[in-house]
């Protein structure tokens, strides 16, 4: 039972590229999301999935995709990446009564 | 829109001694949980400790115990005998439940920042 894992652990992308955070969780929960933590400021919801096809906007979704086509896996895609987000990222599964949280992803843009 | 808030951005204690962190919250919500985080150094979130609002009974895990006071919509975090190992950030965390099969996520507060000194 290896919990939720998030790939890669480390990632610097330069202004423009895309990329995929990759997410995976094995204990069978219908709800996903993912968040972004800044100095200062917690962890923000990013965009969240409460089973398989059904996802969701939080409170900071521009310039990111999602989409969850199992109920395993939640991939977080960077369409044009800029500097404001330099950030860590953190995919979390929950059941009704507590979040999980992957080891996060540092993510610098330059 | 929930809010939560942490107005100690940094505490520190030494070991042994007992520490209390703060946190407020604001919700017109009746059914929720309440939670305070751990992030070390090696960024984990690892969940310290979980309140549902409709107990009224102070939740309590080992050196780690809340006082939960719904009216005043406050939920602080008491460390008793702190070790050396404690010392991380530490994040409370509100979340709506809106259903029993469907939770809702979770905001959090900004944070405190705990050193633990020998």
């Amino acid at each position: 039972n290896a919990g939720v894992t998030q790939t890669p652990k480390f990632q610097v992308l330069k202004t423009g590229q895309s990329m995929t955070l990759q997410c995976a969780q094995d204990m069978n929960h219908e709800y996903m999301s993912w968040y972004r933590q800044d100095p200062g400021m917690g962890l923000r919801l990013i965009h969240y999935s409460v089973g398989a096809g059904i996802t969701d906007q939080g409170e900071v979704p521009n310039g990111y995709n999602v989409s969850r086509s199992t109920t395993e896996d939640f991939p977080l895609r960077l369409l044009s990446a800029a500097p404001s987000q330099t950030s860590v990222y953190f995919c979390a599964s929950s059941n009704p009564y507590e979040q999980y949280f992957g080891p996060g992803t540092r993510l610098t843009v330059t | 829109a929930q809010t939560v808030t942490q107005s100690q951005p940094e505490m520190s204690v030494q070991e042994a001694e007992t520490v209390t962190l703060s946190c407020t919250y604001d919700t017109s919500e009746s059914n929720y949980y309440l939670f305070w985080y751990k992030q070390p150094p090696s960024r984990q979130m690892i969940l310290v400790i979980r309140q549902e609002a409709y107990k009224q009974q102070n939740a309590t895990e080992n050196r780690f115990s809340v006082n939960f006071q719904k009216a005043a919509k406050s939920f602080s975090l008491k460390i008793s005998d702190s070790q050396l190992g404690d010392t991380a950030m530490y994040f409370c965390a509100f979340m709506k439940l809106r259903s029993f099969y469907n939770t809702d996520k979770l905001i959090f507060g900004t944070g405190t920042r705990l050193q633990v000194f020998p």
